[in-house]
């Protein structure tokens, strides 16, 4: 079972800020198969990044992700208050299929 | 829009079971893998289980093999989580999710609001 490491636990930033959110695999994973989500409270999970580093659809330009192997990085270039939030990374490219235990983005 | 809503969540004693369902609509429900995600009280994402589309492959945690049994019904577009031997770490928010492809394992580009089981005595 490949491990996701979120860091850090907890982020906090001001509206403008950059963010820059880190998922690291205990294995490779395979393909760059790597998603990103957001979750507010209350709320599902709301896919934000697929494949490292491919933007679902409606998802603003301000989320970027990269990275591949072990090492990944979700940024969002200009925070807006609507981004602060949790986000979780998942990998699926291979069974089974496991989360991060998350990183919170809080408004300092 | 794809639509996904769960049911069947509620208040059940160790020991119990539980279905729960999800109503899919708007989307070709048998050209899509299902899945099963899972939310503990103030914890994170687990997956639970999934299923592809034409319903001839499962897959599960570990922390659930055994114990649920995942299945759908395409004439009906509804997946259903069948979940026995409740223990009360299976008390979470359940999601139903779609996956982008027929494939497994895939990523999740749908998500239902989710249903509440809570196994306590």
């Amino acid at each position: 079972e490949i491990v996701l490491t979120q860091s850090p636990g907890t982020l906090p930033l001001s509206p403008g800020e950059r963010a820059t959110l880190s998922c690291r695999a205990s294995q490779s994973v395979s393909s760059s198969y790597l998603a990103w989500y957001q979750q507010k409270p209350g709320q599902a999970p709301r896919l934000l990044i697929y494949g490292a580093s491919s933007r679902a659809t409606g998802i603003p330009d301000r989320f970027s992700g990269s990275g591949s192997g072990t090492d990944f990085t979700l940024t969002i270039s200009r925070l807006e208050p609507e981004d602060f939030a949790v986000y979780y990374c998942q990998q699926y490219g291979s069974s089974p299929i496991t989360f991060g235990q998350g990183t919170r983005l809080e408004i300092k | 829009e794809v639509q996904l809503l769960e049911s069947g969540g509620g208040l059940v004693q160790p020991g119990g079971s539980l279905r729960l369902s999800c109503a899919a609509s708007r989307f070709t429900f048998s050209s899509y893998a299902m899945t099963w995600v899972r939310q503990a009280p103030g914890k994170g994402l687990e997956w639970v289980s999934g299923i592809s589309g034409g319903g001839g492959s499962s897959y599960y945690a570990d922390s659930v093999k055994g114990r649920f049994t995942i299945s759908r019904d395409n004439s009906k577009n509804t997946l259903f989580l069948q979940m026995n031997s409740l223990r009360a770490e299976d008390t979470a928010v359940y999601y139903c999710a779609k996956q982008a492809n027929w494939g497994w394992p895939d990523y999740f580009d749908n998500w239902g609001q989710g249903t509440l089981v809570t196994v306590s005595s």
